[in-house]
């Protein structure tokens, strides 16, 4: 069974600098596809970036980007130019290629801070 | 906009007293799920339909039912809350199908339940 791990509960990062936010994952299968999703306190969780395993090239939208590392089954997500709005819970998510496959497996979360 | 509904964002109910969620949405997507989130914690899977095939997961209480009766609806039916039910409940809906494989889920805002 795949297995997705966030090894940082909470972070933290002072306006207009850039954090990353760490996401390893665990499958056999060789296709499959990450997500990240962002959830505001009390908001709506919402997709922020999406890569397909077959595609060597990080996937990028706007302020945000990701550093996908098949081979070390890494998915971390970078922020750059941090702003207020982005404070939220950040979920990854992996999800099989598998046909008949529909299932999302989501980390527990980090926590995102950012500082005034 | 197209959009995944939750009504309502708010539920009291009474320890033991039956309690129903419901859910809609615009997308047309053909797979609805149901997870419940308990705070800061990862959603947790309780069920998905694909179409009307119904997929409940191994750790889903048996008090956990719901219903789809169209491609539009969802019901989420907590036949005897208990303490530990008390969490967000979290309706999500996605596309399925060749090439699809890609594509986010899409979720409502939640409903809060309380128990008292």
């Amino acid at each position: 069974a795949q297995t997705v791990t966030q090894s940082q509960p909470e972070m933290s990062v002072q306006e207009a600098e850039t954090v990353t936010l760490s996401c390893t994952y665990d499958t056999s299968e060789s296709d499959y596809y990450l997500f990240w999703y962002k959830q505001p306190p009390s908001r709506q969780m919402i997709l922020v970036i999406r890569q397909e395993a077959y595609k060597q090239q990080n996937a990028t939208e706007n302020r945000f980007s990701v550093n996908f590392q098949k081979a070390a089954k890494s998915f971390s997500l970078k922020i750059s130019d941090s702003q207020l709005g982005d404070a939220a819970m950040y979920f990854c998510a992996y999800r099989s290629a598998a046909p008949g496959t529909y299932k999302y497996i989501f980390g527990t979360g980090t926590r995102l801070k950012v500082l005034a | 906009d197209a959009m995944v509904i939750q009504n309502p964002r708010y539920q009291v109910t009474q320890f033991g007293k039956p309690v129903t969620l419901s859910c809609s949405q615009t997308l047309n997507h053909n797979v609805m799920y149901w997870y419940q989130q308990k705070s800061s914690q990862a959603p947790k899977l309780l069920f998905h339909y694909y179409d009307k095939d119904f997929n409940n997961e191994a750790d889903t209480p048996d008090n956990f039912q719901s219903r789809r009766p169209n491609t539009s609806f969802c019901f989420l039916d907590i036949r005897s809350p208990g303490l530990g039910d008390a969490a967000m409940y979290l309706c999500a809906t996605s596309r399925a199908g060749t090439g699809s494989g890609n594509q986010p889920q899409h979720f409502g805002d939640g409903t809060r339940l309380s128990i008292l």
